[in-house]
């Protein structure tokens, strides 16, 4: 069974703190990925990555930065949470053919920036 | 750029009658098309997905859509529906030109199925 394992679940965070979110990968996949999700908006890519110590830049990359120590765990680092960063964070991954395969989606992180 | 809409935010249903969602793509070639569910305060699952071929694709749970490249389509289906598919529903697609799997989702399709 696919497993993607997001931590923590929720978070309250304060305006200019910093915030990491974390996702860890048993599926032995190359690409992993973070979404945010918000109402209306569905669900828009932030950075994904293809191979350990590498990441690339989604649709929506201001204001986050990524880290990917190990084919297993890929991080979403927010240096400045603000109020607009208030979202449903979502970590998935997929192996590597083309378009083709299914992503494996982690139960998400609700991030609260106060 | 691609894009995916989902003209419906909520649609509600008695359990037993069918269920029809919508969606439209805009993308210069074919596609690959998927549609995923969200149960509450779960991650995305998928239902089914279309790369080619026969343009009617059966899903998980009973669920089928037809990708309609004349419409620029995607519809998904259930001809009976359960409480339990009450749940957020996403179109998503993929550029068949484009190396890993970056999906454009629409902004889902909220379900109640009425008991």
């Amino acid at each position: 069974e696919a497993a993607v394992t997001q931590s923590p679940r929720s978070k309250v965070a304060v305006t200019g703190g910093k915030v990491t979110l974390s996702c860890h990968q048993t599926n032995n996949h190359d690409y992993m990925y973070w979404y945010r999700q918000d109402t209306g908006h569905g669900l828009r890519l932030i950075h994904y990555s293809y191979v350990a110590d590498s990441t690339e830049k989604g649709d929506i990359p201001d204001g986050y930065k990524a880290s990917r120590p190990s084919q297993e765990n890929f991080s979403l680092i927010l240096e400045l949470a603000s109020l607009s960063q208030t979202a449903v964070y979502f970590c998935a991954s997929s192996d590597d053919r083309a378009g083709q395969n299914t992503l494996y989606f982690g139960a998400g992180t609700r991030l609260s920036v106060l | 750029a691609q894009s995916v809409t989902q003209p419906d935010a909520r649609v509600t249903v008695s359990e037993g009658a069918s269920l029809q969602l919508r969606c439209k793509y805009s993308y210069s070639a074919t596609p690959y098309l998927f549609w995923y569910v969200q149960y509450p305060r779960q991650g995305l699952q998928l239902l089914l997905k279309y790369y080619s071929g026969d343009p009617v694709v059966q899903g998980v749970n009973s669920f089928e859509a037809e990708f309609s490249k004349s419409n620029s389509s995607f519809h998904l289906q259930k001809a009976s529906v359960h409480w339990s598919d009450s749940a957020v529903y996403f179109c998503a697609l993929s550029m068949t030109n484009s190396a890993g799997n970056k999906l454009t989702f629409g902004i889902g399709t909220r379900v109640l199925v009425r008991p």
